[in-house]
């Protein structure tokens, strides 16, 4: 199978910050890398397909980047309903896995 | 309003038995794959199974494999997880979710189709205990 690893596991930041959060991939995966937001008590969304494609509706303060085994999603301009955890997700094959998650606080 | 329904969770014994069911509207649902993702108590995500439009391809995660059989409906827009001999460790909300097919086209690989699951259910939990 192959390993999700996401970084940081925590992250403190303040409305209208950027930030940044990386997952890496124990093989190559080319771009079958998706991101997901999930607020507390809810279902996860889908933020971001194929690495950098944005998904319907989703603000363009979302952003993704990377090929191969590094990925990263960022967030410009953090904003409140921003708060949540964020879930990277590979499709390239089954079983799909997913990162360990990342836990964004108001600092 | 395009919508996914869990229903079927609930407490159940180690050892025992429990079919989830997932009403879907809003979507063409046969001309879509379908997912089932649970979530234990304060831990991450984790991908249980798949199955295609038809039905005639099904895929799981080891951990199940044997054990629960993924199935659909699709004169009647449903999703099933038939579970078996449940273990405490897969108390869970489990979610239903459409596994889409985007096209995408990047410099770097061309243009090729790319699966995210797009559209989640609220989830049903399911609790095993004794």
């Amino acid at each position: 199978d192959i390993q999700m690893t996401q970084s940081p596991s925590s992250l403190s930041a303040s409305v209208g910050d950027r930030v940044t959060i990386t997952c890496r991939t124990s093989q190559s995966i080319n771009i079958y890398l998706n991101w997901y937001q999930q607020e507390a008590g809810k279902a996860p969304k889908l933020l971001i397909f194929a690495a950098s494609g944005l998904q319907s509706g989703v603000p363009s303060r979302f952003s993704g980047r990377g090929s191969g085994t590094d990925f990263t999603l960022t967030i410009s301009g953090l904003q409140p309903e921003d708060f949540a955890t964020y879930y990277c997700q590979q499709s390239f094959t089954i079983p799909y896995t997913f990162g360990q998650g990342t836990n964004l606080e108001i600092k | 309003d395009v919508q996914l329904v869990e229903s079927g969770g609930g407490l159940v014994q180690p050892g025992g038995s429990l079919r989830l069911s997932c009403a879907v509207s809003g979507f063409t649902f046969s001309s879509y794959w379908m997912t089932w993702v649970r979530q234990a108590p304060g831990k991450g995500l984790e991908w249980v199974a798949k199955i295609n439009q038809d039905g005639s391809q099904r895929h799981y995660v080891d951990s199940v494999k044997g054990r629960f059989t993924i199935s659909r409906d699709n004169a009647k827009n449903s999703l099933y997880l038939q579970m078996n001999s449940l273990g405490v460790e897969e108390s869970a909300v489990y979610y239903c979710a459409r596994d889409r097919n985007f096209r995408f086209c990047s410099s770097q690989a061309g243009c090729y189709y790319y699966y995210a699951m797009d559209v989640w259910g609220q989830g049903t939990t399911v609790t095993v205990s004794s």
